[in-house]
């Protein structure tokens, strides 16, 4: 199985600064013949289902803000958020859809300082 | 607009089972490959299983902490996607989501249903 780890497990950043999240693979999701990384990060506020946010490693889904970006390829990713909002405040999962079983980081918790 | 409604979750005894349903609609659930994610109280996110598509096999995976107990299903005429749970422990108290991936992003999950809560205890 591919181990998803995110790092760090919380994160407090001002309104308006940049937050940085963090998730290796413990191997490549990569995959060779389409050039494309099976990575997605998912933000997700209490009591609700996780909601999309960026696929293929970089493509943020329709309707997530442009703050919003992703980056990495191979084993190591990063999601950002370039101006933090209050409304940002969740917890945030990468996951792996390189091969079943599809697995989850342990998610980041952030928050507002 | 696209709609995932679980139904079934509630409380019962370790050993039991239990069978949750998740009604789609706004899409054609004939097409897509449906996965079940849970989240133990508190927890993390994990993927419990998927089942392809029936033009495509209509095949099942499973994660291992549930193989041989947990079994996935859908009824295409009816637009529903089950999980039957059987030998329930304690460790499978969690919300379930029905999730797809229906904008060919393969297993990048962009609709989820609102989760069905399990409880198992005595």
């Amino acid at each position: 199985d591919i181990v998803m780890t995110q790092s760090p497990d919380s994160l407090a950043v001002s309104l308006g600064e940049r937050a940085t999240i963090n998730c290796k693979s413990s191997q490549s999701v990569l995959y060779s013949s389409n050039d494309k990384n099976y990575l997605t990060w998912y933000q997700q506020k209490p009591g609700q289902p996780p909601k999309l946010l960026i696929y293929w490693a970089s493509t943020r889904e329709s309707g997530v803000p442009d703050r919003f970006s992703g980056s990495g390829s191979g084993t190591d990713f990063t999601l950002t958020i370039s101006s933090l909002q209050a409304e940002d405040v969740a917890v945030y999962y990468c996951q792996q859809y390189y091969s079943t079983p599809y697995t989850f980081g342990q998610g980041t918790k952030l928050e507002i300082k | 607009e696209v709609h995932l409604v679980e139904s079934g979750g509630g409380l019962v005894k370790p050993g039991g089972s239990l069978r949750l349903s998740c009604a789609g609609s706004g899409f054609t659930f004939s097409n897509a490959w449906m996965s079940w994610v849970r989240q133990a109280p508190g927890k993390g996110l994990e993927w419990v299983g998927r089942i392809k598509s029936i033009r495509d096999g209509g095949t099942t995976d499973y994660a291992a902490p549930v193989k041989g107990r947990f079994s996935i299903s859908r009824d295409d005429s009816r637009n529903t996607l089950f999980l039957q749970m059987d030998s329930l422990k304690s460790d499978d108290t969690a919300v379930f989501y029905c999730a797809a991936a229906l904008g060919g992003m393969s297993g990048a999950f962009d609709h989820w249903g609102q989760g069905s809560l399990v409880t198992v205890s005595s």
